[in-house]
């Protein structure tokens, strides 16, 4: 069964700008969540997906939003980017418990 | 509030030698704990977890324990091997929330010497 895969894997933005990230889960995985990792703030949880409606959502401003579709993929958006936004962002998906399965994670530099 | 520490950002044993990484929790309402284990370049991998009922699990070389008295929970690696070089994180969240919303400990970067 193929892993969570996460694109791009890599981009860099300019301050200003939106970006746009997607993650596709573990076949059959309905639950997608969504985290930022920064070596000064490490993990942080962003929001959380099942079967298309936000269930939960952590403390981050509003630039940050995400969706989810119907196949269980789900993209994330950041506008209006900030230098602080650099980091790798995860995403996991899980069945239905917290079991979760991480992506490689998609690794954004904002200059 | 949520928070959940590490006591030591950094760990260095003998290949062979066991291994004691340390998590610290202050969440009451947690009871489901996981730890994970992230190597250079990749997404945290999922190790061992444990809830809030048990005080022992033990996996494949590995063995989670927790006490819920002091908040605590360890992750013990056995026969340590070059491979088990990462950094590792415990995360904890509480399973009646009905939401995948893990908080994560800062990590330790475990070395194994050869």
């Amino acid at each position: 069964k193929a892993g969570v895969t996460q694109t791009p894997r890599y981009l860099i933005k300019t301050r200003g700008q939106q970006v746009t990230l997607s993650c596709s889960p573990i076949s059959g995985h309905r639950s997608v969540s969504w985290y930022q990792q920064t070596p000064g703030q490490g993990l942080q949880f962003l929001f959380e997906y099942f079967s298309e409606t936000q269930r939960n959502k952590g403390n981050f401003p509003g630039r940050f939003s995400g969706r989810q579709f119907s196949n269980s993929r789900s993209e994330m958006n950041v506008s209006t980017l900030e230098l602080g936004d650099s980091a790798l962002y995860l995403c996991a998906s899980s069945l239905q418990g917290n079991e979760q399965y991480f992506g490689p994670g998609t690794r954004l530099t904002v200059t | 509030g949520e928070s959940v520490g590490l006591h030591l950002p950094t760990l260095s044993v003998q290949e062979g030698d066991n291994s004691i990484i340390n998590c610290a929790y202050s969440n009451s309402a947690s009871d489901y704990f996981i730890w994970y284990k992230q190597e250079s370049g990749k997404g945290p991998q999922f190790i061992i977890d444990i809830r809030s009922n048990m005080d022992k699990r033990q996996g494949q070389r590995v063995t989670v324990l927790l006490n819920k008295t002091v908040k605590h929970l360890s992750l013990q690696i056995a026969a340590t091997q070059p491979g088990d070089s990462a950094v590792y994180f415990c995360a904890e969240t509480p399973v009646n929330q009905g939401a995948q919303k893990l908080v994560f400990g800062q990590g330790t970067r475990l070395t194994i010497n050869p």
